[in-house]
């Protein structure tokens, strides 16, 4: 069964450092990108990147490049969604998307994590 | 960028009734790369429809898709009680934008 674990909910203050992860198994990590997408509360969604996770290969729409950082370790099948310095604007639900065709970096996505809650409060 | 304009906001029907979502482009899609997904409370998204017409795996076949160019349709041809959640049309041929959604609720 293919699965997506994401890491749990996270409080942090504005300023502060964050990566959260998604863990795949079921399928094999390395034969499908992983994307992330932002749903602000409650608001619609909103396609942050995507990641190759066989070389680790990324792009980002535009709206987040330089804002976040996706990576990925193929050893232990996770991937990976940073900031270096949240806002409060960053308080949303994420979540990790697998790409519905193995090798395939066109954005439909079959296997959804179950979100990553997080609020950036002061 | 490629903005989807979804209409109505709020669909009220009662179960057995037909819903019919519209998602609009501002531009054309390109190889009618238009997908749908359902979302309901709590959880994450499901995708129902890709390529405009394609039903996902273990997907009902009272969900259909059409349209092309800028103009797309989700139907459902009878409503069962779980069809009760938010709709989500994305276009996926440049980069990946959604559309605001369609709630579909119980009348």
């Amino acid at each position: 069964e293919v699965q997506l674990v994401q890491s749990g909910a996270e409080v942090k203050k504005p300023g502060e450092s964050l990566r959260i992860s998604c863990k795949g198994s079921g399928y094999s990590f390395t034969s499908y990108w992983i994307s992330w997408v932002r749903q602000m509360p409650g608001k619609g969604l909103e396609w942050m990147g995507r990641i190759d996770p066989s070389d680790s290969y990324t792009n980002y729409s535009p709206s987040f490049q330089g804002h976040v950082t996706i990576s990925a370790d193929k050893s232990i099948s996770t991937a990976y969604l940073q900031w270096s310095s949240l806002k409060a604007s960053d308080t949303a639900m994420y979540y990790c998307a697998r790409h519905r065709m193995g090798g395939d970096p066109t954005l439909i996505f079959d296997y959804w994590g179950q979100g990553t809650l997080v609020t950036v409060s002061s | 960028e490629i903005v989807l304009t979804q209409s109505p906001g709020t669909l009220s029907l009662s179960p057995g009734e037909r819903a019919t979502l519209s998602c609009r482009a501002s531009q054309s899609v390109s190889s009618s790369y238009l997908a749908w997904y359902q979302q309901k409370p709590g959880q994450a998204p499901r995708l129902l429809i890709y390529g405009a017409s394609s039903r996902a795996t273990g997907i009902p076949d009272r969900f259909s898709g059409s349209g092309s160019g800028t103009d797309f349709t989700l139907t459902i041809s009878r409503l069962e009680p779980e069809d009760f959640a938010v709709y989500y049309c994305q276009q996926y041929g440049s980069f990946g934008t959604f559309g605001q959604g369609t709630k579909v609720e119980i009348k």
